[in-house]
């Protein structure tokens, strides 16, 4: 059984750009949430998706932006990138009620 | 959600038991303690959680204080591949429905 993969594992981008980045769930999870890792820090809450709404939102900026399709894969969307926008973005599933399961993460770079 | 504390840093002896402190002082009664880990460039990893009892699985256990202000986790007989950051979290419900706030946790450097 698959746990959770995220594409691309590696991406570099420049200022103004926008990106798209893609995770798919583990199977049988119909929730999924994205985190942002800056170096030497601790994850931090994007938002989370469950029934494609997004359900719950944490403190970044509109920017930001995420989708969830009909078989429960996400993708982030960040635009008008910024230098602070570097960071590991995590993706974490879950089945209702348990635990959540993390990716391996994009490493995102923005020269 | 409320705020948890926990040292920075720790060492442990490999095959020796960890003891990984969590302070959670203000921790309301519908939240649970978390547990993950994060080993370096690789995603958190869930490990443990518990609302008031003890709890026990194949990867360690979790002590919280009858006050529940406080937690310890204990892995029994640490390795090499345990070195690891380790994050306590507090959380409403069972975690899966909200979001997990993570603080810096506290790097464990298992040493042979």
């Amino acid at each position: 059984d698959a746990g959770v993969t995220q594409s691309p594992t590696h991406l570099i981008k420049t200022r103004g750009q926008q990106v798209t980045l893609r995770c798919s769930p583990k199977s049988g999870h119909d929730t999924v949430s994205w985190y942002q890792q800056a170096l030497g820090q601790g994850p931090q809450f994007i938002f989370q998706y469950y029934e494609e709404e997004e359900r719950q939102r944490g403190n970044f900026p509109d920017r930001f932006s995420g989708h969830q399709f009909p078989n429960y894969s996400s993708e982030l969307n960040v635009n008008a990138l910024l230098l602070g926008d570097s960071a590991l973005y995590l993706c974490a599933s879950s089945p209702t009620g348990n635990e959540q399961f993390f990716g391996p993460g994009t490493r995102l770079t923005v020269l | 959600d409320a705020k948890t504390t926990q040292p920075p840093s720790m060492d442990c002896a490999e095959g020796r038991a960890a003891n990984l402190p969590c302070n959670h002082s203000t921790i309301s009664g519908n939240e649970y303690v978390y547990w993950y880990r994060q080993i370096h460039s690789q995603g958190p990893q869930y490990i443990i959680h518990g609302l008031k009892n003890n709890e026990t699985n194949e990867m360690a256990s979790l002590i919280i204080t009858e006050d529940r202000k406080s937690s310890t986790l204990i892995l029994p007989h640490a390795t090499l591949r345990d070195t690891a950051v380790y994050y306590c979290i507090a959380t409403p419900y069972g975690g899966a429905t909200n979001k997990l706030i993570f603080g810096t946790g506290t790097l464990l450097a298992v040493q042979p």
